[in-house]
């Protein structure tokens, strides 16, 4: 049961341009969502998060916007630079003392000079 | 604030071998978490403490695993009797009061 779907496996965009990556999930508990980003070899870096009080949350070129009735979230990169390619996560956690985060299964995107 | 490390990096095992991870998180970062990612999938849950305290543990992580954080600092992350389906990335992440938490470079394990 995956509760977190990233439903793009990868996203090619040209240099400059808007790169738009989605993400789905399932389950109404949780109510905090990060995007995350990873190089080969590395460990994940985290970018951005919103909480679930809020539908935008803005960071530089990045925006995480998130529709709580859809059960959607998708991260804008605008202007994407070829130093964005990556595989990018979106994970989401609940409001517990734990705060575990759950995955999903990454898009990797390409940005083309 | 150095970030969090995870030492080795790579260790390649047979079959039945035992083999030890450690993890050292963000200095004052009072939890600790592990995961593991398999190829192709996004990090998946396996243990989480708070200080000391192991509080969570997935489903994922059978008797063979186990985990410890003795003084609240640093983690160890054991497998005994490796199986080729351990072969993994192993991730720790750390964080202190918000909810963002942050990655370690992970150990790649691969059992022959």
């Amino acid at each position: 049961d995956q509760q977190v779907k990233q439903n793009s496996p990868s996203l090619s965009v040209q240099e400059g341009r808007i790169s738009i990556l989605n993400c789905d999930y399932t389950n109404s508990m949780f109510d905090y969502f990060l995007w995350y980003k990873k190089y080969p070899a590395e460990g994940p870096t985290f970018l951005i998060s919103i909480s679930s009080i809020k539908d935008k949350n803005e960071d530089g070129r990045f925006t995480v916007f998130l529709n709580k009735s859809a059960k959607h979230l998708s991260l804008h990169i605008v202007p994407s630079q070829p130093g964005d390619s990556a595989v990018y996560f979106c994970a989401a956690s609940p409001n517990n003392a734990g705060n575990m985060l759950t995955f999903g299964g990454g898009t990797r995107l390409m940005v083309k000079p | 604030d150095t970030g969090v490390s995870q030492d080795p990096r790579h260790k390649i095992t047979k079959r039945g071998q035992n083999v030890t991870f450690r993890c050292d998180p963000i200095s004052e970062h009072n939890r600790l978490y592990w995961y593991r990612q398999t190829l192709g999938q996004g990090p998946e849950f396996l243990t989480y403490f708070q200080n000391e305290a192991q509080l969570e543990k997935s489903r994922l992580l059978s008797d063979r695993f186990s985990a410890e954080r003795p003084k609240g600092s640093f983690s160890t992350l054991e497998i005994q009797r490796t199986e080729q389906g351990d072969s993994a990335m192993y991730l720790c992440a750390s964080r202190k009061r918000t909810n963002e938490q942050f990655f370690g470079p992970g150990t790649r394990l691969t059992v022959l």
